[in-house]
């Protein structure tokens, strides 16, 4: 099985723009989870959709936006970027109601400038 | 909700030697623990979990790890270290499905450095 991917890899943005980042699960898989990845806070929980539906939210303001489509891909689109978001952007997927046990992508590093 | 603390941000062992790292968690009711490795510039990988039953539990790469519910701990262990280990490695806690269905909670990670 194909594992959990993730693009684009690499981003570069300016403060202001806007960016999308897409996610395809494990064949399976109907969980999708977000993480933001900094070296100061760490691993912090951005969103989970499972069919479609966003279970869980973290605490990030409104310019983090989620989806998930029929197929279980997801996107995440943060807007209007500060400094701040540069980070690494991890997806991982899960095979149960349950989210646990999540098997990550490699993750989408953005830098904003 | 739940927490997960891991004491030790950095930790130098030898090509070798035996190592042990720490992972305390909070959590009101039975936890779902898990162990994730992580190499520079990539993703987590799953190195063990802990669901129930035996509290010493085997992973991948020569990794194990204890459950000690008196503790509130889930330390990792490995024998003999080898260079290939040096990356960043993350604890998490998550509820169990009867406890209904929140985030996982990572700690900050312990960074292993392995030195000749």
């Amino acid at each position: 099985k194909a594992g959990v991917t993730q693009t684009p890899r690499y981003l570069i943005k300016t403060r202001g723009q806007q960016v999308t980042l897409s996610c395809s699960p494990i064949s399976g898989h109907r969980s999708v989870s977000w993480y933001q990845q900094t070296p100061g806070q760490g691993l912090q929980f951005l969103f989970e959709y499972f069919s479609e539906t966003q279970r869980n939210k973290g605490n990030f303001p409104g310019r983090f936006s989620g989806r998930q489509f029929s197929n279980s891909r997801s996107e995440m689109n943060v807007s209007t970027l500060e400094l701040g978001d540069s980070a690494l952007y991890l997806c991982a997927s899960s095979p149960g109601q349950v989210a646990n046990e999540q098997f990550f992508g490699p993750g989408t590093r953005l830098t904003v400038l | 909700a739940q927490s997960v603390t891991q004491p030790d941000i950095h930790i130098t062992v030898s090509e070798g030697a035996s190592l042990e790292l720490r992972c305390n968690y909070s959590y009101g009711a039975t936890p779902y623990l898990f162990w994730y490795v992580q190499s520079p510039g990539q993703g987590l990988q799953l190195l063990l979990k802990y669901f129930s039953g035996d509290t010493l539990v085997q992973g991948i790469k020569g990794f194990e790890a204890e459950f000690k519910r008196s503790q509130s701990s889930f330390n990792l262990r490995k024998p003999s270290v080898h260079w290939s280990d040096a990356a960043e490695y993350f604890c998490a806690v998550g509820a169990s499905p009867n406890s209904g269905n929140t985030p996982l909670v990572f700690g900050k990670g312990t960074r292993l450095s392995v030195i000749a």
